[in-house]
C-alpha cells in the first residue's frame, strides 16, 4: 500500500493564480483531512471531509475549496493564491474506531510571490 | 475552549538519555489524546495514543503518561537515539467530533552527540 500520497511536493504561484492540490489515499478510509503547517507551527484544519461527497470547514478554511467526489480522493483548490498561502500542506486519512489515528502524506511545499 | 499546549518548545538532550516531552491540555472533558513526531520535511508519524481511562501505555522505547488531575500529558523516551531528533506534537480528540484533533505547537526533540 501506498498509504496517502500528494500531488504535487512542490509549487511556486504567483499571486492571484489558482492551483489545485490532490491527495490520495488507499486504505479505504472514510475520513480525510486538510492541514496547513507554518514554519515552527503546529498543525492547522483547513477542510475536512467524513465521506465521499461530503466536505466541511475547519479552523481556517478562508482561500480553500475542496471536493470529495471519490472516496480514495480528496482536493484542495486555491482559487486565487495569495502570499499568506504560503506554506506547507499535509493531507491526512483517518478510519472510524477505535483509533482516531490519522496517517499523513509526504506534504506539500507551496511558495506564493 | 478546547487546547492543546507544550511546555518547551526545544528540548536537548543527550544521546542515550531519556527524553521528557511535556503536553498541557485544557478539556478536562478530553478522552483520548495522541503523540505524532515529525522528521524534517515529512509528514507526522504516529508514535502512540492513550484513552482516559488509563494512566500509562507503553510502546517501544517510548511511554505516555496521563495525568487526568492536573490535565498534564508526557512522552519519555527511553535511550534517545539520533534518529529520535524530530518535532513532536501531542494531540487531543475534539470533544464534539469523532474524529477532528486539536493539535499542539510541537516541541523540537535535539539529540546532542
Amino acid at each position: 500500500n501506498a498509504g496517502v500520497t500528494q500531488t504535487p511536493k512542490f509549487r511556486v504561484l504567483k499571486t492571484g493564480q489558482s492551483m489545485t492540490l490532490l491527495c490520495a489515499q488507499d486504505m479505504n478510509h472514510e475520513y480525510m483531512y486538510w492541514y496547513r503547517q507554518d514554519p515552527g507551527m503546529g498543525l492547522r484544519l483547513i477542510h475536512y471531509s467524513v465521506g465521499e461527497g461530503t466536505t466541511a470547514k475547519g479552523e481556517v478554511p478562508d482561500g480553500y475549496n475542496v471536493s470529495r467526489l471519490k472516496k480514495q480522493n480528496f482536493l484542495l483548490g486555491l482559487e486565487s493564491a495569495a502570499p499568506s498561502q504560503t506554506s506547507v500542506y499535509f493531507c491526512a486519512s483517518s478510519q472510524t474506531l477505535p483509533s482516531y489515528e490519522q496517517y499523513f502524506g509526504p506534504g506539500t511545499r507551496l511558495t506564493v510571490t | 475552549g478546547e487546547s492543546v499546549g507544550l511546555h518547551l518548545p526545544t528540548l536537548s538532550v543527550q544521546e542515550g538519555d531519556n527524553s521528557i516531552i511535556n503536553c498541557a491540555y485544557s478539556n478536562s472533558a478530553s478522552d483520548y489524546f495522541i503523540w505524532y513526531k515529525q522528521e524534517s520535511g515529512k509528514g507526522p508519524q504516529f508514535i502512540i495514543d492513550i484513552r482516559s481511562n488509563m494512566d500509562k501505555r507503553q510502546g517501544q522505547r517510548v511511554t505516555v503518561l496521563l495525568n487526568k488531575t492536573v490535565k498534564h500529558l508526557s512522552l519519555q523516551i527511553a535511550a534517545t537515539q539520533p534518529g529520535d531528533s524530530a518535532v513532536y506534537f501531542c494531540a487531543e480528540r475534539k470533544g464534539d467530533s469523532n474524529y477532528q484533533l486539536i493539535w499542539g505547537a510541537g516541541t523540537k526533540l535535539i539529540i546532542k552527540p
